[in-house]
């Protein structure tokens, strides 16, 4: 069974701080990564995916991919409260349009 | 998002009833995808199409059908609804293209409630 893993949180954090958000993947032959952020009662919305090892920004937001630990992190510089919601994390596997999701992270960001 | 629209967007429903969940799209995009959203369990697919008259089944497609006759609508149904598929309905697509560049896109859900 292909998983993708993270924590559920509450992960709570100052406005201001960086909020670190982790997911990782048992199917080593996963090609890209996906960040969703989820507001109660809405939709997932893309915040940015990757697919190569290393950093890769966008704004307040660095994912980071690490292949060989299986390990795929967002970043969030400078929380604001409006950040608050939850994260999900998604996998793509080898020659596949199809996703696996985690179950989510939820983010707090307290003022 | 990228032009998908759900209807209906709150259904109530009595078991055993059939129920047809539709997702509209504007982008021309190739793939289409339902999901199923429940506390504790995520997202999990249901069914993708991938063109018109091709799909295929996903991790929970046990009592749930599908159909694509053309590329912009891809529809859900529940051919006799049970308390169990009492959930959050999302609809996605994904254009074509090198897989590694493109995202899916959801639409805004569908609440249904299978009393």
């Amino acid at each position: 069974q292909k998983e993708v893993e993270q924590n559920s949180g509450p992960l709570s954090v100052p406005e201001g701080a960086i909020a670190s958000l982790n997911c990782t993947y048992s199917d080593r032959g996963s090609q890209s990564f996906f960040w969703y952020r989820q507001y109660s009662g809405k939709s997932p919305e893309l915040i940015m995916f990757i697919y190569s090892n290393g950093d890769k920004e966008d704004g307040r937001f660095t994912a980071q991919l690490n292949k060989a630990s299986q390990y795929v992190s967002l970043l969030i510089r400078d929380s604001q409260p409006s950040d608050s919601a939850t994260y999900l994390c998604a996998a793509r596997g080898y020659n596949t349009d199809k996703l696996i999701f985690g179950t989510g992270t939820r983010l707090q960001v307290f003022p | 998002d990228a032009g998908i629209t759900q209807s209906p967007r709150h259904k109530v429903t009595e078991t055993g009833t059939p129920v047809t969940l539709r997702c509209h799209q504007t982008e021309n995009h190739r793939y289409m995808y339902w999901y199923r959203q429940d506390p504790g369990h995520g997202l999990r697919l249901i069914h993708y199409s991938y063109g018109v008259k091709d799909t295929d089944k996903g991790e929970v497609s046990d009592g749930y059908s599908v159909s694509r006759s053309k590329t912009e609508d891809f529809l859900l149904t529940l051919e006799s609804a049970t308390s169990s598929q009492t959930s959050v309905y999302f609809c996605a697509t994904q254009g074509g293209g090198a897989r590694e560049n493109q995202p899916q896109h959801f639409g805004d859900g569908t609440r249904l409630s299978i009393l």
